[in-house]
């Protein structure tokens, strides 16, 4: 099994739409969870970081989920610039963050 | 303001050759990573640094060697490049070295081996 898994997409959903993208990871002690977006040829950067009760940016929220070990991001009202690549971002005790492979969003006028 | 900078952008190269990748960091963090990201986009990390102490060296060929001249700064030398070495490298950094903090990304380095 993957350390941190994720559906590569890609979503292809309208201007407007609720997305929402799931992530699970292997190791239960795993105590850091973040999102990362990276647009096309760009360097990754950070979202929103994951709290263990939930937390909203915005249009964005992210859940964790401890007991299913996984954590999800909801974006509402998609916006043509949330076109993206979303990266699941997760400590895995290896004293460094392992990156998901991340999943494709396009947002279509 | 370039928190996370690393040079050149751009490295295109032949086989064989040797080939360095310069990363500073003037956030004062305290660790800094070296990853790969392929032509499937997984991004990998290589190394970690501390301090100028080595932490995390994962399964990468002996052809890739780190240096830190100091907490700001972490190079990659690339020793007889081959094909497989052509993806994009990025340089990172985060305040601790428990991995529990975001990462900053350099904008990074597209290396490309003919």
């Amino acid at each position: 099994r993957k350390e941190v898994e994720q559906d590569p997409g890609p979503f292809n959903v309208p201007e407007g739409a609720t997305v929402a993208f799931n992530c699970t990871y292997s190791n239960s002690a795993s105590q850091s969870f973040f999102w990362y977006r990276q647009d096309c040829r760009k360097e990754p950067k950070l979202l929103m970081s994951v709290y263990s009760s939930g937390n909203e940016d915005g249009r964005f929220t992210a859940q964790l989920n401890r007991a299913s070990q996984y954590i999800s991001l909801l974006i509402r009202d998609s916006k043509l610039s949330d076109s993206a690549t979303y990266l699941c971002v997760v400590n895995t005790g290896r004293r460094a963050l392992t990156f998901g492979s991340g999943t494709r969003l396009q947002v279509q006028p | 303001d370039t928190a996370v900078s690393q040079t050149p952008k751009y490295l295109v190269t032949q086989m064989g050759n040797d080939k360095s990748i310069k990363c500073e960091q003037n956030l004062g963090h305290d660790t800094m990573y070296w990853y790969k990201q392929d032509s499937k986009k997984f991004l990998k990390i290589m190394f970690s640094y501390n301090n100028k102490e080595l932490i995390i060296n994962e399964t990468v060929p002996n052809r890739f060697s780190p240096k830190s001249p100091d907490k700001a700064h972490l190079n990659l030398h690339i020793n007889s490049l081959e094909l497989g070495d052509s993806a994009v490298y990025f340089c990172a950094s985060s305040p601790h070295r428990e991995g529990g903090s975001p990462l900053h990304f350099g904008n990074g380095t597209r290396l490309t081996v003919t």
